[in-house]
């Protein structure tokens, strides 16, 4: 069954330092995946997502993502964080056929210290 | 451009009781899926509308049910409800509903709590 799992609940890290938020996901098919960013008390926002091609993924605010098909990995990564990337950050895998069903994994709130 | 909105923010109402929320969806988006996102969790997809239709059906009672709008507006409506249905309903549009790499676009959701 379609399945994502967040090997981290909670990331603590100083400012500019660099951090990894990790994502396994397992699907029987090709999947399509995304990393979105919840700040407090407001909607998801999509930070990237990797349909095809390379698998070194650039998004929005410095991060990126790479895609490992044999490890059925989809790491996020940020050489240096800033305290406004304080968040909550969800990994989530569409299978491909399955139109706008998203599976989300169960969050990394990612808290950056002075 | 106005981004997904929903209404209402907030929400509080007993067990047993019936509630709707409402999604708009940006300008020119015909799918809309709805998500519940109980607190420390990620979001649970619930349904699927595109073109009116429902395309996806989550893992989620018959208490809950939805509908499309002509103008592409949805409604998700829970019945009968229990404590266990306090959470954040999040709605999200996309251009059209049969392809899996869209964009998902999320409003800012409703925060139900059920006393």
């Amino acid at each position: 069954a379609q399945s994502v799992t967040q090997l981290d609940s909670q990331v603590p890290v100083f400012e500019e330092a660099p951090v990894e938020l990790r994502c396994n996901y397992s699907s029987s098919v090709s999947v399509y995946l995304f990393w979105y960013v919840q700040y407090p008390n407001q909607g998801l926002q999509l930070l990237l997502k990797y349909l095809s091609g390379s698998t070194l993924v650039k998004g929005i605010n410095g991060f990126e993502a790479e895609f490992n098909k044999s490890q059925t990995s989809f790491h996020l990564r940020k050489p240096s964080v800033h305290i406004s990337d304080t968040a909550e950050y969800f990994c989530a895998v569409s299978e491909a056929n399955q139109g706008g069903k998203l599976i989300f994994g169960q969050g990394t709130e990612l808290s950056v210290k002075p | 451009d106005a981004g997904v909105t929903q209404s209402p923010t907030h929400l509080i109402k007993t067990r047993g009781q019936q509630v709707t929320l409402r999604c708009s969806p940006i300008s020119g988006h015909k799918s809309v899926s709805w998500y519940q996102q109980v607190l420390g969790q990620g979001p649970q997809f619930i349904f699927q509308y595109y073109e009116k239709e429902e395309r996806g059906r989550g893992n989620f009672p018959d208490r809950f049910s939805a509908r499309q709008f002509p103008n592409y507006s949805s409604e998700l409506n829970v019945n009968a409800l229990l404590l266990g249905d306090s959470a954040l309903y999040l709605c999200a549009s996309s251009i059209s509903g049969g392809s899996s790499y869209n964009e998902q676009f999320f409003g800012p959701g409703t925060r139900l709590t059920v006393l």
